[in-house]
């Protein structure tokens, strides 16, 4: 079965500090990978997608992400933290490429970023 | 541009009623989807349009009914609610491999 995997449910990070949410997937062919966020009481932003070419993508708010291709994994990061990125994220894969309007999440991470 | 709007913001529910999630989009997308969210599990995929008149099920489709008439509007529709659909409802459309999210709809079934 097609998945998506975010082992934790929350990650704590001082501010100022580097942070990493993780992703791993297991699906066939060659999927289109993204991140969202979602702030408390509202829908899903899009933070940053893969879809092929460099492993490394940068997105929205300063965010990064590292697609491993041998590791299936997709981890989310970012430099230095701030208090305003604590949130919700997910990592999900559209498993037949283009078609990203069917998309299979991850439960989820919060992020809680301290000052 | 409004973009993906959606309502109510929240609906109280008795077990057997049925009621229809409005979803809306002013950005010309030709795909829609609708999602639900319950804790731990992330978002799954309920219906999902690739244009108007056409509509597809996702993963957890059972109980919903979908129907896409116009290219902005794609209402989800509980025909017979029961406690299990407490969830958050989002719809989103989509372009060129990005989703757009509805504010959500927050449904209790008792």
């Amino acid at each position: 079965a097609q998945s998506v995997a975010q082992p934790e449910d929350q990650v704590n990070v001082a501010e100022g500090n580097p942070l990493t949410v993780k992703c791993t997937y297991s699906v066939s062919g060659n999927p289109y990978l993204f991140w969202y966020v979602q702030y408390p009481n509202r829908g899903l932003q899009f933070l940053l997608k893969y879809i092929t070419g460099d492993n490394l993508v940068k997105g929205s708010y300063g965010f990064e992400a590292e697609f491993n291709k041998s590791q299936t994994s997709f981890h989310l990061k970012k430099p230095s933290a701030l208090v305003s990125d604590s949130a919700l994220y997910f990592c999900a894969v559209s498993p037949d490429g283009g078609s990203s309007y069917k998309l299979i999440f991850g439960s989820g991470t919060r992020l809680l970023v301290r000052p | 541009n409004a973009g993906v709007t959606q309502t109510p913001k929240f609906q109280v529910l008795k077990t057997g009623q049925s009621m229809t999630l409005q979803c809306a989009q002013d950005m010309n997308h030709e795909y829609m989807s609708w999602y639900r969210q319950d804790p731990g599990m992330g978002l799954r995929l309920i219906h999902y349009s690739v244009g108007a008149g056409i509509t597809d099920q996702g993963e957890v489709p059972n109980g919903y009914n979908v129907s896409r008439s116009t290219t902005e509007d794609f209402p989800l529709r509980l025909l017979s609610a029961a406690p299990s659909q407490t969830s958050v409802y989002f719809c989103a459309s989509s372009y060129l491999e990005t989703q757009y999210f509805g504010p959500g709809t927050r449904l209790l079934v008792l």
